[in-house]
């Protein structure tokens, strides 16, 4: 099984409706992360989270909101989903005793399509 | 603010040629990390290498080595006699000593490597 797992892995909604992205671990690490995957323009950060009582913004956090229901579990949610939200998402981990040297863990991606 | 480019979109290369991947980053800090990532088609994340700002020694791991100059802000990668199963995307990342373990990603490469 996966250390870093992502639910759904695909998806299709409107625009308009109210998606959750969910992603849980097993690595025991205090550090969550939410990337977007857009072509061309690699992955960028939309939330992180270095324990369950920290939640901070990334460079896109517009249209989003997150959740950290515990340290394993790390949740995105699209209020209200809209056509450039469509991409691919991803959910890292990592560990803090490797600080800002800490290779991240990905998981598989959640690709999203917003008609 | 960091910031990573790679300036190529695509490559495209036959099988055995040599092949170069550019890396170039910003950051004001002085104590930074340097990383590559590569996503088969497959569409994970796999960790290739990490590198930190105080050593500048260059590493090679089989086919796979890295460049690393401070002098030109540059992090490249290389990858000798290539084959088909390199084909991927490949992501450089920085990370900053102030900005925690939030990796900031280039744009990626697409690598194509023909028969």
């Amino acid at each position: 099984d996966a250390d870093v797992t992502q639910t759904p892995r695909n998806r299709i909604t409107k625009t308009g409706k109210r998606i959750m992205l969910e992603c849980s671990q097993t690595k025991g690490h205090d550090r969550m992360y939410w990337y977007r995957q857009d072509p061309g323009l690699g992955l960028r950060l939309i939330y992180y989270s270095f324990d369950v009582k920290d939640i901070n913004k990334g460079e896109i956090s517009d249209g989003y909101s997150v959740s950290r229901q515990a340290q394993a579990k790390f949740s995105l949610s699209l209020e209200s989903a809209i056509p450039n939200q469509t991409a691919l998402y991803f959910c890292a981990t990592s560990d803090k005793a490797g600080g800002h040297s800490g290779e991240l863990f990905f998981g598989e991606g959640s690709r999203l399509t917003v008609l | 603010a960091q910031k990573v480019t790679q300036a190529q979109t695509e490559i495209s290369v036959v099988e055995k040629e040599d092949v170069t991947l550019d890396c170039v980053y910003e950051t004001r800090d002085t104590t930074y990390y340097l990383f590559w990532y590569k996503q088969p088609p497959s569409g994970e994340l796999v960790f290739l290498i990490r590198r930190n700002s105080f050593d500048e020694q260059n590493e090679i791991s089989g086919r796979y080595s890295w460049n690393f100059q401070k002098s030109t802000s540059s992090f490249n990668f290389t990858i000798t006699a290539s084959q088909v199963v390199d084909s991927a995307v490949y992501f450089c990342a920085l990370s900053e000593e102030t900005s925690g373990s939030r990796l900031t990603f280039g744009e990626g490469t697409q690598l194509t490597v023909n028969p």
